[in-house]
């Protein structure tokens, strides 16, 4: 079955510190993959995608996620942590030309 | 241009009731597709549509139909509300292959 897997309901950085978000995913073919960030009370705002190419890609508001075959991963990374970047975020993959399967989606709280 | 819109932005009925979401996707898409998202839960599809046709169905009850409009708006229409459809339903304006633009989605709360 095809499916997305964000391992950590919640992360906690200090600010300034570097951030990880994990994501592994199961798909068959070729995966087309996304972070998402939601606000509270809001819809999912686009971070950036991995279609093909480099595996680093680096998307908005500084974030970068790494791509990689052979762990099936696409963890999203930030080298310093803001306060504001505190919320929830999504991995989601794309199965179709539209239909995106989610992962569960990780709490991440940035501490002054 | 303006982005995915959906209406009304919050909703309470209670059980048994009929329901009806709207949204209108970013100007010159064709295509919206519907989402539930529960409470600490990722989003789950539930329809597509591509020019007023259904291209895509989820894991959902007959209760959840749809249509798409000429003017590529839609309607998301669920029927004999329980309580577990209470959820934030997020309309998205897909492309092919292209990140997908959501609207802030429409909060239904079943009393």
């Amino acid at each position: 079955a095809q499916s997305v897997a964000q391992p950590e309901d919640q992360v906690n950085v200090a600010e300034g510190n570097p951030l990880t978000v994990k994501c592994t995913y199961s798909v068959s073919g070729n995966p087309y993959l996304f972070w998402y960030v939601q606000y509270p009370n809001r819809g999912l705002q686009f971070l950036l995608k991995y279609i093909t190419g480099d595996n680093l890609v680096k998307g908005s508001y500084g974030f970068e996620a790494e791509f990689n075959k052979s762990q099936t991963s696409f963890h999203l990374k930030k080298p310093s942590a803001l306060v504001s970047d505190s919320a929830l975020y999504f991995c989601a993959v794309m199965i179709s030309n539209y239909q995106l399967i989610w992962g569960a989606g990780t709490k991440l709280i940035i501490k002054p | 241009d303006a982005g995915v819109t959906q209406s009304p932005t919050h909703l309470i009925k209670t059980r048994g009731q009929h329901v009806t979401l709207r949204c209108s996707p970013i100007s010159g898409h064709k295509s919206v597709s519907w989402y539930q998202q529960v409470l600490g839960q990722g989003p789950q599809f539930i329809f597509q549509y591509y020019e007023k046709e259904e291209r895509g169905r989820g894991n959902f009850p007959d209760r959840f139909s749809a249509r798409q409009f000429p003017n590529y708006s839609s309607e998301l229409n669920v029927n004999a509300l329980l309580l577990g459809d209470s959820a934030l339903y997020l309309c998205a304006s897909p492309q092919r292959y292209q990140p997908q633009h959501f609207g802030d989605g429409t909060r239904l709360s079943i009393l």
